[in-house]
């Protein structure tokens, strides 16, 4: 299955400043995940927006999704070291739990 | 508590053996099982779907033969890496799919890191 996009593929900042990082998918969905993997172990699963949904929060986090341009974004506000990690996007395609998954930002959070 | 249970969470093995990767759904029958790989660095990409009772469907570019899947029961469903070579030094993850519920996250074993040397 063809993967999507993510930009930026690194990101830096320090604690305390927000961190936004976008997702690009090719399919229809029904909806859109982000994952949250820390050091190549298992998957965290940190928020969903369904197909009919434009914005979403949970916590410190927010994500948008522009089913007209293929298109989502997910902010975490006054990040933390703890931030620190790998972060998916996963677009959960018509066949239900299938997901395929962006290309993945990696985030460094500097204490 | 996990709903999914995958063993091993790593394993060391020598180039041509084989390896089995297990992956149970504990709260719930699963017909279906999604299996990922990731590469050191990469993103997770869908190798395979195992089937309970029929053939599995591999992604293309996914060798059959090579990694063998078992839809054994309606709670477990297995992934054999046959001949192993350091090439198939991977991270891999089941994920059975939420029968009924589309719009939930989706459930994931804790992984597997597999490293042949």
């Amino acid at each position: 299955s063809q993967q999507g996009e993510e930009d930026p593929q690194a990101l830096s900042i320090q604690e305390g400043e927000n961190a936004t990082m976008n997702c690009s998918y090719k399919t229809s969905i029904n909806n859109l995940q982000w994952y949250r993997q820390n050091s190549g172990r298992g998957l965290v699963h940190l928020i969903l927006i369904r197909s009919n949904e434009r914005e979403k929060h949970s916590g410190r986090l927010r994500v948008t999704l522009d089913t007209s341009k293929k298109s989502s974004s997910l902010l975490i506000t006054a990040s933390r070291a703890a931030d620190t990690a790998s972060y998916f996007c996963a677009a959960g395609e018509t066949s239900y739990g299938k997901l395929t998954f962006g290309q993945g930002t990696i985030l460094t959070v500097h204490p | 508590g996990a709903v999914v249970s995958q063993h091993p969470s790593w394993v060391i093995c020598k180039s041509g053996t084989s390896v089995k990767i297990e992956c149970r759904s504990l709260d719930f029958q699963a017909t279906t099982m999604f299996w990922y790989r990731q590469f050191p660095k990469q993103s997770l990409m869908l190798m395979a779907t195992s089937n309970e009772g029929s053939k599995a469907t591999y992604e293309q570019g996914v060798e059959k033969d090579k990694f063998l899947i078992n839809h054994a029961s309606l709670t477990l469903s297995t992934l054999t890496v046959t001949s192993a070579h350091p090439e198939d030094s991977s991270f891999y993850i089941c994920s059975p799919p939420r029968g009924g519920q589309v719009n939930t996250e989706a459930f994931f074993g804790q992984g597997t890191r597999l490293t042949v040397v």
